[in-house]
């Protein structure tokens, strides 16, 4: 079946490490999105690509960075830079044409300790 | 710019009873408008998409929704809860050109709790 993975589900990152999120689609969709999930604010895109090694910030990059070296992966690397990285983080990739809507991974939990 | 309110951050229903969540939205170009549901830490799943064709749309596990422009308003209705649909719902809106293609906007999220 065809599907985005997110890995891994559970993330601890020490104050000052960089940690990178995974994400893999066999969707063949030619867009992928990452968001931040906080409580009460809804999901607020981070950064999109919309074509191999092209992306975009969204509204909150800051801290983070991405590559889009295969259509079929998307990492999210957050850096020491972002101050305040304690949350969820969701990967979707949708086709071009957004009318089928997007197709969303499980998700990865990033904790500070 | 565009915009998406959900009206209530909390609704809460008895099994069996009506579900209304409520949905308006801000465009300047016709729109695209979806349902996702979210489960506890789990992503979000589609459940049912505005996309210019029929103006009330059906979607899974019973849900429905019908876009009225004049309202500009996508409220998503369930004629009889059950105990499987508590859960976080968000109202979803694109903006179907320009700059921002393909990009979504995300209301705040409805969630839904359900009790026997």
């Amino acid at each position: 079946d065809g599907g985005i993975t997110q890995s891994p589900k559970y993330l601890f990152r020490k104050e000052g490490q960089n940690v990178t999120l995974s994400c893999e689609q066999n969707l063949n969709h030619d867009a992928m999105y990452w968001y931040r999930q906080d409580p009460g604010q809804g999901l607020r895109l981070i950064y999109y690509s919309q074509i191999v090694n092209d992306f975009q910030k969204g509204d909150i990059a800051e801290g983070y960075s991405v590559s889009r070296e295969k259509k079929e992966s998307f990492p999210l690397t957050v850096t020491s830079a972002q101050k305040n990285p304690t949350a969820f983080y969701l990967c979707a990739s949708s086709k071009v044409d957004i009318r089928d809507g997007y197709t969303f991974g499980s998700g990865t939990r990033l904790t500070v300790v | 710019a565009q915009s998406v309110t959900q009206l209530g951050s909390h609704v809460s229903v008895s099994e069996g009873a009506l579900v209304l969540l409520r949905c308006n939205y801000s465009s300047s170009v016709p729109p695209y408008l979806f349902w996702y549901v979210q489960y506890p830490n789990q992503g979000l799943q589609l459940l049912l998409k505005y996309t210019s064709a029929a103006t009330l749309v059906k979607g899974i596990n019973g849900f429905e929704a019908e876009f009225k422009k004049s309202e500009t308003s996508f409220h998503l209705t369930k004629p009889s809860a059950h105990m499987s649909d508590a859960a976080e719902y968000f109202c979803v809106l694109s903006n179907a050109g320009g700059t921002s293609y393909g990009k979504l906007t995300f209301g705040q999220g409805t969630i839904l709790t359900v009790h026997p």
